[in-house]
């Protein structure tokens, strides 16, 4: 299957401070992204949907303006959490579609994010 | 509003036990259900089912759809340790494209 790869796997940073995680599809190309986030014990909850060359959308209830998304390239997209806080730790997971349909989906091994 | 329900929420085996994990969802538009497994990190690709009644297999594991009632089940044989994992049912979002909408999954522990 695809390969899907995701950059740091762990960060621990202070509280206030900007984490960027990246995500990348290694042997395809993908047009759109998916980022999730997973709590602990719970499922995974779809955060947005990154678009390559035009805006993220956004699920409800998910910040905008605090989850910055940015679909680079056809290969890379990057979810910044800004000014985090203790309540943004969390895991953080990037998924690309197959293409041709059938809506199977690569994951990315994720990042675990603690904010202290 | 689409949904996905999976039972049981957890469950404890012993080595050599079957099980059967349930998923039952409501979706406006079905289009396909997918199962994953996740151990400490991402979901990996289990079964991709579309048609009704068709049992796709892998080894130990198996998954049905039953279109009609809404459901399907995903068996596991022979239960091993390294079957411990949260299993976890996805349906594509009506009207979203790729979009994934996840159960809650059922947390499976074997033990020896």
């Amino acid at each position: 299957g695809a390969v899907v790869s995701q950059h740091p796997s762990r960060v621990i940073c202070k509280s206030g401070t900007s984490v960027k995680i990246e995500c990348r599809s290694l042997d395809f190309q993908a047009t759109t992204m998916f980022w999730y986030r997973q709590f602990p014990k719970q499922s995974l909850m779809l955060m947005a949907t990154s678009n390559e060359g035009s805006k993220a959308t956004y699920e409800q209830g998910v910040e905008k303006d605090k989850f910055l998304i940015n679909h680079a390239s056809l290969t890379l997209s990057t979810l910044t959490v800004t000014s985090a806080h203790p309540e943004d730790s969390s895991f953080y997971i990037c998924s690309a579609p197959q293409t041709g349909g059938y809506n199977e989906q690569f994951f990315g091994p994720g990042t675990r994010l603690t904010v202290l | 509003e689409d949904k996905v329900v999976q039972s049981p929420l957890s469950l404890v085996v012993h080595e050599g036990d079957t099980v059967t994990l349930n998923c039952s969802y409501e979706v406006t538009n079905f289009r396909s259900l997918l199962w994953y497994k996740q151990e400490k990190k991402a979901p990996t690709f289990l079964f991709m089912l579309t048609s009704s009644g068709i049992e796709k297999k892998s080894g130990r594991l198996s998954s049905i759809l039953d279109k009609k009632e809404l459901f399907s089940i995903l068996n596991i044989t022979a239960t091993q340790t390294g079957d411990s994992a949260v299993y976890l049912c996805a349906v594509p979002i009506t009207g979203g494209g790729n979009k994934l909408t996840f159960g809650t999954g059922t947390q499976l522990k074997v033990e020896l």
